[in-house]
């Protein structure tokens, strides 16, 4: 399967908690998304790496929150000291930059229960 | 601001009936793009169709067509004979130059779209 993949697929965790995710995109992509998705909404944009550059972080994006993509291949993002109004799905989309308004493809996401 | 309304949060449909998804967008660009994705329960977001600002030709695919009118700023999705397999949510998206050079999706908050046999 060539799709993009997120890794888990679930977490719950204690409020306070550190957590991490990991998006394996397409291979052959060099632009990584991060959104967030709650329930009832359409997904908000994080963050986007362009190879291993991280070149735009959305406002939603706090302190506690860091992402990198080490090498251009996998991302990871991670939460530190998880908050209750953390909880959302975590979706990973990829693309190729060929052209401007490329369409992403996005993986299955992350859903993340701060208990 | 950019900023995509989908007004119709919830439709329910009886199989093989036709269904229209509205979609509203708001750009200060004049080179935007526009796409439909579909949300199944599994939670995967899938791509659907791409149309840029300077391509007004509406398109058919299968069971699903695609209307666009800047006219209107609407860019509405229609299902043909629905299935029960079309159930998901459906999210309307754009990007422009603002959405950081083309590189960030604005979706709109979703039609859930459920399909009864």
């Amino acid at each position: 399967d060539t799709g993009v993949s997120q890794d888990p697929r679930h977490k719950i965790t204690k409020r306070g908690q550190n957590v991490t995710f990991r998006c394996d995109p397409i291979s052959e992509h060099n632009r990584l998304y991060w959104y967030r998705q709650t329930l009832g909404q359409g997904p908000e944009f994080l963050t986007y790496f362009q190879n291993e550059a991280q070149l735009e972080k959305s406002r939603l994006l706090s302190d506690r929150f860091s992402a990198e993509r080490p090498k251009g291949s996998f991302s990871t993002l991670e939460i530190q000291r998880t908050e209750q109004g953390d909880s959302a799905m975590y979706l990973c989309a990829s693309s190729l930059a060929r052209d401007r308004g490329a369409e992403a493809f996005f993986g299955q996401g992350t859903r993340l229960t701060v208990v | 601001a950019q900023k995509v309304t989908q007004a119709q949060t919830e439709i329910s449909v009886v199989e093989k009936e036709d269904v229209t998804l509205d979609c509203v967008y708001e750009t200060r660009d004049t080179t935007y793009y526009l796409f439909w994705y579909k949300q199944p329960p599994s939670g995967e977001l899938v791509f659907l169709i791409r149309r840029n600002s300077f391509d007004e030709q509406n398109e058919i695919s299968g069971r699903y067509s695609w209307n666009f009118q800047k006219s209107t700023s609407s860019f509405n999705f229609t299902i043909t004979a629905s299935q029960v397999v079309d159930s998901a949510v459906y999210f309307c998206a754009l990007s422009d130059s603002f959405s950081g050079g083309y590189n960030k999706l604005i979706f709109g908050a979703g039609t859930r779209l459920a399909v009864h046999p």
